[in-house]
């Protein structure tokens, strides 16, 4: 079974600056990464898959990079709205397609 | 446009079976790369992947809960049924149902809340 790890736990960060949030999976699992947004009371929100595709409607401050083993979603420039949770999902080959824990995007 | 409900209890008791349906609309289970999955979230913890079952009826679970999940597509109906057997407090939480296209969950449902009565 594949482990996501996210780091870190909780980010704390201003509007305006910029965010990288950090997914590591125990084995390789190519770039069959997705990344989530999920705010208060609402749905997780597809955000990134195949580690660097941006899905539909998503604006370009999100940016998703790596392969292998680790990943990276970076946000160039908070607005207020990105402050929520961030998840790591892998989809490669077997499941489980577990997530990562979690990272708590708080404003500073 | 693609949209998804869940439906089901609110409330279970321990030991019984808990059946959630999933209602979809805007797309089909027969098409090649379609899926739809269950994720679940207890409250204020992280995401958990249960099941998914492709177009052709491929179906995945969870190792640790493939004992206690069933995964079925109601073609006729739009649905996609999960049961989950033996059910104790710790499977509370929110249930979500997703579109997944080879691979990632690119629509969910709004989730249902579900209780262990005890």
């Amino acid at each position: 079974e594949i482990v996501m790890t996210q780091s870190p736990a909780t980010l704390s960060a201003s509007p305006g600056e910029r965010a990288t949030l950090s997914c590591r999976a125990s084995q390789s699992i190519n770039i069959n990464l997705a990344w989530y947004q999920q705010r208060p009371g609402q749905a997780p929100r597809l955000l990134v898959y195949h580690a660097s595709s941006r899905a539909t409607g998503i604006p370009a401050r999100f940016s998703g990079s790596g392969s292998g083993t680790e990943f990276t979603l970076t946000i160039s420039s908070l607005q207020s709205e990105d402050f929520a949770v961030y998840y790591c999902q892998h989809y490669n080959a077997r499941p489980p397609y577990s997530f990562g824990q979690g990272t708590n995007l708080e404003m500073k | 446009q693609i949209t998804l409900k869940e439906s089901g209890p609110t409330v279970v008791k321990p030991t019984q079976t808990l059946t959630l349906t999933c209602t979809f609309s805007g797309f089909s289970l027969s098409t090649s790369g379609v899926g739809v999955s269950w994720i679940r979230q207890p409250p204020g913890k992280a995401l958990e992947w249960l099941a998914l079952i492709y177009w052709g009826d491929d179906k995945r679970y969870s190792p640790s809960l493939t004992n206690r999940l069933t995964i079925t597509n109601d073609t006729a109906k739009n649905q996609v049924v999960l049961t989950l057997t033996n059910v104790d407090p710790m499977d509370t939480g929110t249930y979500y149902c997703a579109h997944t296209l080879w691979g990632p969950c690119d629509y969910w449902g709004q989730g249902a809340l579900v209780t262990d009565s005890s």
